[in-house]
């Protein structure tokens, strides 16, 4: 799986929208992009995927530029709920061998958001 | 729907026992993933399952070991407990092994081993 990049902290006001960067130069074409946040000592809760083209959900949208190298999390209208560490993880597409269920996981990127 | 559950939440074990964990996948998910997170080494892949079958190993001792029953259901086992096996133990279930079919992790298993 391709590698990921991301800041190791970031602030956010309540109310702001929160954008969270991730690096993935090295991204294969058939990689997908996936963000998982955890909010300290609970399990990892999906946020949201995509695979070359921008995503949105009800909990946040996912801009992938256009080479696909690098990639955003927005959250429109941050909350203090949503403090948390998010993970920015580049998955390959086509499941087989050692790809299997497998997420990668980095440091991740901490966000406070604070009121 | 329900989510993924674990159980037990939190367990204490001495060095050298073995302890057996348990994961409930959410309904009609087929694939199970197990992970280990600790403070040094973060997040970590240990196996996966799907139909019974382990299909995916992460670089962890022979300790590590797991299985998946016909109703989805898995377990993991960690025999022979050292003190750095004390971590969160996290499950994730997912509709299939697909990259494009998101994972759902439960709360994990605290475990520690003194």
């Amino acid at each position: 799986d391709a590698k990921t990049t991301q800041p190791t902290s970031m602030d956010c006001a309540e109310g702001r929208a929160a954008n969270l960067p991730c690096n993935h130069s090295t991204i294969s074409g058939n990689e997908y992009v996936y963000w998982y946040r955890q909010i300290h000592s609970q399990g990892p809760q999906y946020i949201i995927h995509g695979l070359k083209n921008n995503e949105t959900n009800e909990m946040a949208s996912l801009i992938i530029t256009e080479d696909r190298k690098s990639s955003t999390l927005i959250l429109p209208h941050a909350t203090l709920r949503d403090t948390a560490v998010y993970y920015c993880i580049v998955r390959v597409a086509n499941a087989g061998g050692t790809s299997y269920g497998k997420l990668t996981f980095g440091q991740g990127t901490i966000l406070t958001v604070h009121p | 729907k329900a989510g993924v559950t674990q159980t037990p939440r939190y367990l204490i074990k001495t060095r050298g026992q073995q302890v057996t964990l348990s994961c409930s996948p959410i309904s009609g998910h087929r694939s199970v993933s197990w992970y280990q997170q600790t403070p040094g080494q973060g997040l970590q892949f240990l196996f996966e399952y799907f139909s019974e079958t382990q299909r995916n190993k992460g670089n962890f001792p022979g300790r590590f070991s797991g299985r998946q029953f016909s109703n989805s259901r898995s377990e993991m086992n960690v025999s022979t407990l050292e003190l750095g096996d004390s971590a969160l133990y996290l499950c994730a279930s997912s509709l299939s092994s697909a990259p494009y079919n998101e994972q759902f992790f439960g709360p994990g298993t605290r475990l520690t081993v003194l």
